[in-house]
């Protein structure tokens, strides 16, 4: 079946410092994979995506690339802010002859927290 | 704009008693989804739903059943709570067809069971 490992948490970063949170992948066929991030008191929202090998989703200064030979999608960020203290989910959605349905598997979840 | 809505947000229950969470989507939403979130697991699927009238199992469904009666509402249903159903819950939208990933999330639903 499908998976999603996500690197061991919490992270606790400076502000300015840069950030890498690791996610590789299990999954037969071509996922797209998402990074998702919920901050505290609110549901997940969507932060950058990808849909084939090579391609680089970016958003609010995140990037994560889609290295299929690695099964990876590391996201990082070259400065974190306050702001960013959250927790950040990898996921991916299997391109299975179109009936996934949406459906997304989720990995455990990292938590953020940036210091002053 | 509300987006997704879940009521209620918060609820005590006893082992035993059945319960009733409603998600509303105002987006013209074919597709929705019921995740739980536990520490360490991230969210699982329990159920989700194609459009109205029809309901699937997902990774995680002993225990719930939903009913998707109107486009806009899926409900989840816990018949005999236990303690291992203590969790957060939440519900998703999205629009149908070529689907783009990005997932609409209420703000969740946290229930516990005593």
């Amino acid at each position: 079946g499908n998976s999603v490992t996500q690197m061991e948490g919490p992270v606790t970063l400076s502000e300015e410092a840069f950030l890498t949170i690791n996610c590789t992948y299990t999954a037969t066929g071509y996922p797209s994979l998402f990074w998702y991030v919920q901050y505290p008191g609110e549901g997940l929202q969507l932060l950058l995506k990808a849909t084939k090998a090579d391609d680089k989703g970016s958003n609010k200064g995140f990037e994560a690339t889609y290295r299929k030979e690695t099964t990876s999608f590391h996201l990082e960020k070259g400065s974190v802010q306050v702001s960013d203290s959250a927790v950040y989910f990898c996921a991916l959605s299997a391109n299975a002859g179109g009936t996934s349905y949406g459906k997304l598997t989720f990995g455990q979840g990292t938590i953020l927290t940036v210091h002053p | 704009n509300a987006g997704v809505t879940q009521t209620p947000k918060f609820r005590v229950l006893k082992t035993g008693q059945s319960m009733t969470l409603l998600c509303a989507q105002d987006m013209n939403h074919e597709y929705m989804y019921w995740y739980r979130q536990d520490p360490g697991m991230g969210l699982r699927l329990i159920h989700y739903s194609v459009g109205e009238g029809t309901t699937a199992k997902g990774e995680v469904p002993d225990g719930y059943n939903v009913s998707r009666l109107k486009k806009q509402n899926f409900l989840l249903g816990l018949e005999s709570a236990a303690p291992s159903q203590t969790s957060v819950y939440f519900c998703a939208s999205t629009l149908s067809g070529l689907f783009s990933g990005e997932l609409f999330f209420g703000e969740g639903s946290r229930l516990t069971v005593l």
